[in-house]
């Protein structure tokens, strides 16, 4: 299954609303992960099963979808969000990231 | 607390092999399914493998199926992946990850990550 992300990188300002999007070349029903990643850093968990926000993640942070077309929104930017994020779809094995967003600072 | 740490890792001529393992805590293990993740410098992340939390299912990627073997001592709370005919292409970050569930599910853990070099 691949994922396809858009756009591949996004530069925005403290405070704004952003949104990106994953789309799976088939149906993943909600077996959908968002994973923020810092450089030089592991990759940390957000959200899973497409909506659930991990423990611990700020509620800025959300995501929707199921089937083949998911989005993460970052509603308020703050300065720790600049970072690159991926989906991951978890619906079948061979598990497959898509090829990451990364967010900086306009 | 969840620790994982990666060992294993360093410098490999291609053709050669290497054996990753990550030593976990905090939880119990063998409740637990566990994934190798790769990532190339400046690249994206690429899930290599995984494996139930019983160890009697295992998952490859494409690019490793055949020359990479996942598994895991749960009396040693340890996971392990043998990695042989070893190419350039194979050269990353090599994260160990805890999923959420026993059998599949979302990464909520990661290692530090340890770096393989398949270089002459």
């Amino acid at each position: 299954i691949q994922l396809t992300q858009s756009p591949s990188s996004l530069s925005a300002s403290v405070g704004d609303r952003v949104t990106i999007t994953c789309r799976a070349s088939q149906g993943i029903n909600s077996y959908l992960s968002w994973y923020q990643q810092k450089p030089g850093k592991a990759p940390k968990l957000l959200i899973y099963a497409a909506s659930t926000l991990q423990s611990g993640v700020p509620s800025r942070f959300s995501g929707s979808g199921s089937g083949t077309d998911f989005t993460l929104t970052i509603s308020s930017l703050q300065p720790e969000d600049f970072a690159t994020y991926y989906c991951q779809q978890v619906n079948s094995y061979p598990y497959t990231f898509g090829q990451g967003t990364k967010l900086e600072i306009k | 607390e969840v620790q994982l740490l990666e060992s294993g890792g360093g410098l490999v001529q291609p053709g050669g092999s290497l054996r990753l393992s990550c030593a976990a805590s905090g939880f119990t293990f063998s409740n637990y399914a566990m994934s190798w993740v790769r990532q190339a410098s400046g690249k994206g992340l690429e899930w290599v493998s995984g494996i139930s939390g019983g160890g009697g299912n295992t998952y490859y990627a494409d690019s490793v199926k055949g020359r990479f073997t996942i598994s895991r001592d749960n009396s040693k709370n340890t996971l392990f992946l043998q990695m042989n005919s070893l190419r350039a292409e194979d050269t990353a970050v090599y994260y160990c990850a805890k999923s959420r569930g026993a059998v599949t599910g979302s990464t909520d853990s990661w290692g530090q990550g340890i770096l393989v070099t398949v270089s002459s």
